[in-house]
């Protein structure tokens, strides 16, 4: 059964930084590309950035690029997610989601239960 | 970049009833249209991907069709479980997600 546990969450002052984690299990993560997906309180879903299966190619939404940086390490199953420069409208619950196949075109047949950032002072 | 609309925004039915979501493209998305249902609290689950095919686990009453730019997902008879929000999402050239319809009782 696929697994896929974020952490890292939480409230940040605007300006600061937070990194995300999401463990996976249950599937050969290597194989597949990820992604984080974010939703704001109440609003629709919109995504915010991917990788592929091996990690060399990366992928950002234009609302977050130059601010967000996304990673993972294969060898521990763990998708990352940095972010710095956070402003108030980052605030969201904070999706992993597994992609169909190692690379483009794929959907996102997994989610993780999500992690809530807040970014107020 | 594609985006998708979706109409209604909100769809208000019983059990037992068909109800038919509608997402418009922007521009043609192939064959690559997916549909998640997400419940209050919960994460997206897929139900449908490349348009028409049922992701594992989802009840046949659940049933996707369209191409190019117009896409349908249909609930044959809803069941209490199925009052949910849907969602629709392109997947080929970039990853946009429709805004969302509720279906509410």
């Amino acid at each position: 059964e696929v697994q896929l546990l974020e952490s890292g969450g939480g409230l940040v002052q605007p300006g600061g930084s937070l990194r995300l984690s999401c463990a996976a299990s249950g599937f050969t993560f290597s194989n597949y590309a990820m992604a984080w997906v974010r939703q704001t309180p109440g609003k629709g879903l919109e995504w915010v950035s991917a990788i592929t299966g091996s990690g060399g190619d990366t992928y950002l939404a234009d609302s977050v690029k130059g601010r967000f940086t996304i990673s993972r390490d294969n060898s521990k199953k763990t998708l990352y997610l940095q972010m710095s420069s956070l402003r108030a409208e980052d605030t969201a619950v904070y999706y992993c989601a597994k992609g169909s196949t190692m690379s483009r075109p794929y959907y996102f047949d997994s989610w993780g239960q999500g992690t809530l950032v807040t970014v107020s002072s | 970049e594609i985006m998708l609309t979706q109409s209604p925004g909100t769809l208000s039915l019983s059990p037992g009833e068909r109800a038919t979501l509608s997402c418009r493209a922007s521009q043609s998305v192939s064959s690559y249209l997916a549909w998640y249902q997400q419940k209050p609290g919960q994460a997206p689950r897929l139900l449908i991907y490349d348009t028409s095919n049922r992701a594992t686990g989802i009840p046949d009453r659940f049933s996707g069709s369209g191409s190019g730019t117009d896409f349908t997902l249909t609930i044959s008879r809803l069941e209490p479980e199925d009052f949910a929000v849907y969602y629709c999402q392109h997947y080929g050239s970039s990853r946009t997600f429709g805004q969302g319809t509720k279906v509410e009782i």
